[in-house]
């Protein structure tokens, strides 16, 4: 079957670093994404990784590697606006988005 | 621009009632999707359409039907609403199809069936 494993939910102080992890396992593989998700509001873009390293993106990074099914996203100098639900989905070898139920992020001052 | 434009953005409808859902994109995307959001579950795909004409069923697409008749505008109906089918519901859409990057989102409908 096609799963996708993240923490339900993770605490950060504001100004550090978190690292959200997200283990899949699809038939097939044609890239992994990350997308944020504030309460009540749209899921927005963050990354796409469809090869195995570390791609930065401002204070955001996101880590693949495909031989051990597995992703993180990196969030640094933490701020009160990155509380949010981080959504992690794996794209299969049909082009379809298997998406896990998201880590939600609490940033404590 | 305004993006992607979901609505209704709140509903409630009673076991056995039909509605339907608009979503319109300005952005001229081929691709457009219906998901659902439960709590504890990802999204999951419900039906799509690569382009104006053409609809296909995703994961979850029983007790749902669609449309494309534009480019614009992708409408989700419910023939005869289940409590089962209270949940958020995100249009979606892309230029190229989910691997050509992101997918852009609308604000989300939130129906409760009574």
């Amino acid at each position: 079957g096609q799963n996708i494993d993240q923490p339900t939910e993770m605490t950060a102080t504001e100004g550090a670093i978190v690292q959200i992890n997200c283990t899949y396992q699809t038939s097939g593989f044609n890239g992994l994404f990350w997308y944020q998700q504030h309460a009540g509001e749209a899921p927005t873009f963050l990354s796409y990784n469809v090869l195995d390293g570390l791609e930065e993106k401002g204070r955001f990074s996101s880590f693949l590697s495909r031989s051990k099914g597995y992703s993180y996203l990196l969030l640094k100098e933490l701020q009160m606006k990155d509380s949010a639900s981080y959504l992690c989905a794996s794209m299969d070898s049909n082009y379809q988005l298997i998406w896990g139920a998201g880590t939600k992020l609490i940033i404590k001052p | 621009n305004a993006g992607v434009t979901q609505t209704p953005k709140f509903r409630v409808l009673k076991t056995g009632q039909s509605m339907t859902l608009l979503c319109a994109q300005d952005m001229n995307h081929e691709y457009m999707y219906w998901y659902r959001q439960d709590p504890g579950m990802g999204l999951r795909l419900i039906h799509y359409s690569v382009g104006e004409g053409t609809t296909a069923k995703g994961e979850v697409p029983d007790g749902y039907n669609v449309s494309r008749l534009k480019k614009q505008n992708f409408l989700l109906g419910l023939e005869s609403a289940a409590p089962s089918q209270t949940s958020v519901y995100f249009c979606a859409s892309s230029y190229g199809g989910t691997a050509s990057g992101e997918l852009f989102f609308g604000e989300g409908s939130r129906l409760t069936v009574l």
